[in-house]
């Protein structure tokens, strides 16, 4: 079983749609949550970044962290056509790990027009 | 703005042959990274690095070596390539924060083929 799991898509959606994007995860020592979002031919790039449990809203994203489930939500709410792409849940432990993160698979989201 | 910087965006290699991918940040990081993504497995690590001449492996470094002379420049070296190493690699880079990795800043990816 891996470490992290994640829904490969794809999610299509209409444009202006909510959408939810999901992560489980099996480490109870992961302290700290990501989501990086990566464009089509592109390196991915860190959209989120949470501590612990909680809520983290920025602009149309909200990053949600459930540790008693372990499991994590990105949010998008009036989706863009401009928001088609992967999204990867990236997490890590407080200490140690050798610096590592662990990354899901990623969800490959279309918004379309 | 951050910027790393992977050499050569497509390769097409024959089994067999020795391959480098160079991959260069100027934001005076101390860890780097080498990461390979295939379609269902995500990202898995393969290499990293978190000062100049260390290293660290990663997931899955059987067929892979590093190395790292200087602070902003980390190798990914294919002694023999072989199919099964045909992939996306994304090298990335970060401050070392308490605890472990900050954010990750990563290149475009070096898409290679081995035939």
């Amino acid at each position: 079983q891996k470490e992290v799991e994640q829904d490969p898509g794809p999610l299509s959606v209409p444009e202006g749609a909510i959408v939810s994007l999901n992560c489980t995860y099996s480490n109870s020592a992961f302290q700290y949550f990501m989501w990086y979002r990566q464009y089509s031919r592109k390196g991915p790039e860190l959209l989120m970044y949470t501590y612990s449990s909680g809520n983290k809203e920025d602009g149309r994203f909200t990053a949600q962290v459930d540790k008693s489930s372990k499991y994590i939500s990105l949010f998008i709410r009036d989706s863009q056509p401009s928001d088609s792409a992967t999204y990867l849940c990236a997490m890590r432990a407080l200490t140690g790990g050798g610096n590592k993160l662990t990354f899901g698979t990623g969800t490959q989201l279309k918004v379309e027009l | 703005d951050v910027k790393v910087t992977q050499s050569s965006r497509y390769l097409v290699k024959r089994t067999g042959e020795k391959v480098f991918l160079e991959c260069v940040q100027d934001m005076d990081h101390e860890n780097m990274f080498w990461y390979r993504q295939d379609p269902g497995l995500g990202l898995r690590l393969i290499y990293f690095s978190y000062d100049v001449k260390m290293k660290e492996k990663g997931d899955i470094p059987e067929g892979y070596s590093v190395s790292r002379e200087k602070k902003e420049r980390f190798s990914l070296i294919l002694e023999s390539a072989s199919t099964n190493q045909t992939s996306m690699y994304l090298c990335a880079s970060s401050f070392w924060v308490r605890g472990g990795t900050g954010e990750l800043f990563f290149g475009e990816g070096s898409r290679l083929t081995v035939l």
